[in-house]
């Protein structure tokens, strides 16, 4: 059974750099690409970007573009998620997840994240 | 960019059905996914492809898309249905989640 296994809690000052991995164990990520979602607490899913790592294609929401970067190590089946400068506005869990994209008919997708990993609570303090 | 609304809340007796909407700009033209986080959890995918229930989901969650709106309906809903309701849909290369509605059971 796949899972994605993410690194453990984080507690960093503010303008430090956090980097989060996330392990595809169980399988590989071919054929899928890795999200990378931020839930602050008590608020919603906000999508951060993701990585197609069989390209190394990545988008990012306009929101993290410039300020995250997410990488991906083939050899080890694992996605990294980088944030830097950071505040207190990023204290949250991040959430990987493994993105299926699947035909609907020619040239029309669609899309749903499959799995999840179980997060990891980055806090942001000095 | 691309944006989704649902309503904060809903509220339901146990056994009774509930639907928790998802608003967009022509939304029905997308594919939308709906997402169950129960607190302190992940999220748990409870609807792909507009309709279709991954293994392992009751029968009792369905789901429809058309025009603006699409919907997320628990039949018969139970106790344990309490959780926060996310949907997803794809635009422009990007994922967009909906603020989410938390589903009460009283």
């Amino acid at each position: 059974q796949v899972q994605l296994v993410q690194s453990g809690p984080e507690v960093k000052k503010p303008g430090a750099s956090v980097k989060v991995s996330c392990e595809t164990s169980g399988g590989t990520f071919d054929n899928y690409a890795i999200t990378w979602v931020r839930q602050a607490p008590g608020q919603g899913l906000e999508w951060m970007g993701y990585i197609i790592p069989v390209f190394g294609t990545t988008n990012y929401a306009q929101n993290f573009q410039g300020r995250v970067t997410i990488t991906a190590d083939k050899s080890t089946s694992t996605a990294y998620m980088e944030v830097s400068g950071l505040t207190s506005v990023d204290t949250a869990k991040y959430y990987c997840g493994r993105v299926v994209r699947a035909t609907a008919r020619p040239l029309h997708y669609y899309y749903y994240i499959d799995i999840w990993g179980k997060g990891t609570t980055v806090t942001v303090s000095s | 960019s691309y944006e989704v609304t649902q309503p904060p809340s809903v509220t339901v007796s146990p056994g009774q059905t509930v639907s928790v909407s998802c608003s967009g700009d022509n939304l029905g033209d997308k594919y939308v996914s709906w997402y169950r986080q129960e607190p302190g959890q992940s999220p748990v995918l409870v609807i792909y492809k507009n309709n279709e229930r991954p293994s392992g989901i009751p029968e009792r969650f369905s789901g429809s898309n058309s025009g603006n709106t699409a919907t997320l309906t628990i039949s018969g809903t139970q106790a344990v249905d309490e959780a926060d309701f996310y949907c997803q849909a794809w635009d422009s290369s990007s994922l967009v989640f909906g603020p989410g509605t938390k589903v009460s059971v009283l």
